[in-house]
């Protein structure tokens, strides 16, 4: 099974500032990695796949990037409402498999 | 508007069986995988298992976890998924999510709001 290691698993930020979750696979998945958003008690959100592809809707504070076998989420702003847990999912090979979850707090 | 409502959660007796159902509306269900994904008590996300769409002839792909205890169908006469679970342990207790892959892409585009399962004695 491919491995998703996610970093860092908590993080603690301000409004405003400029977050990176990391997201390594443990082999080649090309680009196929999707980005969610969930906030407690609520289902996932998708907001980003093929690596750096916006769902529609999103806003363009997300984006995403990858280099090999790491991928990184980006929130350049930070608001209220993206204080969340994010979560990274390969789809390139079964099974999917996702990361174990970056929790983002108010700092 | 695409909607997707999981229903048929509850709590059973570990060894018990349980179908799920996720109903589906606002898009051409045919058209599109359709995969199951939980999430246990403050846990993350695992993926469960996933259905091709008709031009796929359905098929399906299981995570080992459940594999020869659950298994995944779809009724496209009703625009509706399954998840049968038998033989069930109280690890399989979680939050149980429908969601729609774009196409036969792999990504996901809409999610349902779950529905929890209890294995319990």
């Amino acid at each position: 099974d491919i491995q998703m290691t996610q970093s860092p698993s908590s993080l603690s930020a301000s409004v405003g500032d400029r977050v990176t979750i990391t997201c390594r696979a443990s082999q080649g998945i090309s680009n196929n990695l999707a980005w969610f958003q969930q906030k407690p008690g609520k289902a996932p959100k998708s907001l980003i796949y093929a690596a750096s592809s916006l769902q529609s809707g999103v806003p363009s504070k997300f984006s995403g990037s990858a280099s090999g076998t790491d991928f990184t989420l980006t929130i350049s702003s930070l608001q209220p409402e993206d204080f969340a847990t994010y979560y990274c999912q390969q789809y390139n090979r079964y099974p999917l498999t996702f990361g174990g979850g970056t929790k983002v707090e108010i700092k | 508007e695409v909607q997707l409502v999981e229903s048929g959660g509850g709590l059973v007796q570990p060894g018990g069986s349980l179908r799920l159902s996720c109903a589906a509306s606002g898009f051409t269900f045919s058209d599109h995988y359709m995969d199951w994904v939980r999430q246990a008590p403050g846990k993350g996300l695992e993926w469960v298992g996933r259905t091709r769409n008709k031009a796929n002839s359905y098929t399906t792909e299981y995570a080992a976890s459940v594999k020869g205890r659950f298994t995944i169908s779809r009724d496209e006469s009703k625009n509706s998924l399954y998840l049968q679970m038998n033989s069930l342990k109280t690890e399989d207790t979680a939050v149980y999510y429908c969601a729609k892959v774009r196409g036969g892409s792999g990504w996901y585009e809409d999610w349902g709001q779950g529905t929890l399962v209890t294995v319990s004695s």
